[in-house]
């Protein structure tokens, strides 16, 4: 089965610092997804950042960006410029890739890191 | 407004109760997911559903049962014989592992 780990339960950063959140998986397969979500107080989650396995250019989204390392199945997330409404608990997650298959889409997550931005 | 509605956002019921959450959504989205949250915990899934009339347990489905009659409704029924129901619970819908998430139920047995 597969399975993600985040090991950082907290983190913190100061405002307009940058901060690197760590998650590692565990497949045995060569094409699945990763990607980062995020979930605020309001407690509804929102997607950050999508990875394809097969890209080996790794993923941006404005101040969002992963260090994909599919050897050692490790996917970081970088927040440039942080800010304060960037506080919130993220979450890595992974799926299979592939349609059609009865696990396409299920996504399995790590437990969270909770992160704190100061002013 | 496109997305996932899910009632009620507060939910309490007795031991020994059945209740059910609503999750209703205008995305269009074949497959649609339920998702529990407990403290200090990731998502953990209960059921997931790809087309109608169609749907799969989880890793957690004992004490939960789920229906999908329609393409934008998949409500989730919590059972008397789910021993430990309070948690926080998410509906998504999306393709690919890219998720739109409903503002979650919370559910707290008195």
């Amino acid at each position: 089965a597969q399975t993600v780990t985040q090991s950082q339960p907290e983190m913190s950063v100061q405002e307009a610092e940058t901060v690197t959140l760590s998650c590692t998986y565990d497949t045995s397969e060569s094409d699945y997804y990763l990607f980062w979500y995020k979930q605020p107080p309001s407690r509804q989650m929102i997607l950050v950042i999508r990875q394809e396995a097969y890209k080996q250019q790794n993923a941006t989204e404005n101040r969002f960006s992963v260090n994909f390392q599919k050897a050692a199945k490790s996917f970081s997330l970088k927040i440039s410029d942080s800010q304060l409404g960037d506080a919130a608990m993220y979450f890595c997650a992974y799926t299979e890739y592939g349609g059609g298959g009865t696990s396409y889409g299920k996504l399995t997550f790590g437990q969270g890191t909770i992160l704190t931005v100061h002013p | 407004d496109g997305g996932i509605t899910q009632s009620p956002k507060y939910l309490f019921r007795k031991e020994g109760q059945n209740v059910t959450l609503s999750c209703e959504q205008n995305l269009n989205h074949d497959a649609m997911y339920w998702y529990r949250q407990d403290p200090g915990q990731g998502l953990r899934l209960i059921y997931y559903s790809q087309i109608v009339n169609d749907f799969q347990k989880g890793d957690i489905a004992e004490g939960y049962s789920v229906s999908r009659e329609k393409k934008e409704s998949f409500p989730l029924t919590v059972t008397s014989a789910q021993k430990n129901p309070t948690a926080f619970y998410l509906c998504a819908a999306g393709v690919s592992g890219e998720l739109f998430f409903g503002e979650g139920s919370r559910l707290t047995v008195l």
